[in-house]
């Protein structure tokens, strides 16, 4: 079965520090895709950053990095000089083919000034 | 290139009463997702559309639940009788079906309260 497990409900952080949102996942298949997602107080989801499981190197999106561990099965963003707009709702999720996203329960980051 | 939108934004009802959500994908999108977050909990799939068709829908989670997305373009999802229980966040997403990352774009989410 596919599964996303967050396991850090609540992460702080002060600006311009670096922050590691954990996530780790469990699936058979070889072919899979990860996601981040990040959900602000307004509500949207928006998308940051996608690895696939057959990409050799880590993905990297401006300030954030995806440090990509496929045989401990991890997929943990990594958020460089944290902003205070990065204070959000954030959403691991992996999707097999066209098919679903299956997403972790979250983690909610605050940065402090 | 307007991104996939969500009517209502809020909706608040009476257990027992109905409520459509509509959701209006990328235009060319015919992956077309609803998913669910309730409060505190995971988002979690609903059912997965390609063009007009039902492609998944494992993630319904009962007969009170109806989707329909008749053309291939917009999507409603009516629920009817409403209970407490479906009260949260009713997520649309679109993608394109060709290209590797596929990505889901999110619509900005209608939120419900069943009172």
């Amino acid at each position: 079965a596919q599964k996303i497990t967050q396991t850090q409900p609540g992460m702080f952080v002060q600006e311009k520090e670096a922050v590691t949102l954990d996530c780790t996942y469990d699936t058979s298949d070889p072919s899979y895709g990860l996601f981040w997602y990040k959900q602000p107080s307004s509500g949207e989801m928006i998308f940051l950053i996608y690895q696939g499981s057959y990409d050799q190197q880590n993905a990297t999106e401006g300030r954030y990095s995806l440090n990509f561990q496929k045989a401990r099965k991890s997929a943990n963003l990594v958020i460089s000089a944290s902003q205070l707009g990065d204070s959000a709702m954030y959403f691991c999720a992996m999707r097999h083919g066209f098919q679903k996203l299956v997403f972790g329960t979250g983690t909610r980051l605050l940065v402090s000034p | 290139e307007a991104g996939v939108t969500q009517f209502p934004s809020h909706s608040v009802i009476e257990k027992g009463q109905t409520v459509t959500l509509r959701c209006d994908p990328i235009s060319g999108h015919d992956n077309l997702y609803w998913y669910r977050r309730v409060m505190g909990k995971e988002i979690k799939f609903l059912l997965h559309f390609v063009k007009e068709s039902k492609q998944d829908e494992s993630g319904m989670p009962n007969n009170r639940f109806l989707a329909e997305r008749t053309g291939g373009t917009y999507s409603t999802l009516k629920v009817q009788p409403a209970e407490l229980e479906d009260s949260g966040v009713y997520f649309c997403a679109s993608s394109q079906v060709k290209g590797r990352l596929s990505e889901q774009y999110f619509g900005p989410g209608t939120r419900l309260t069943v009172t």
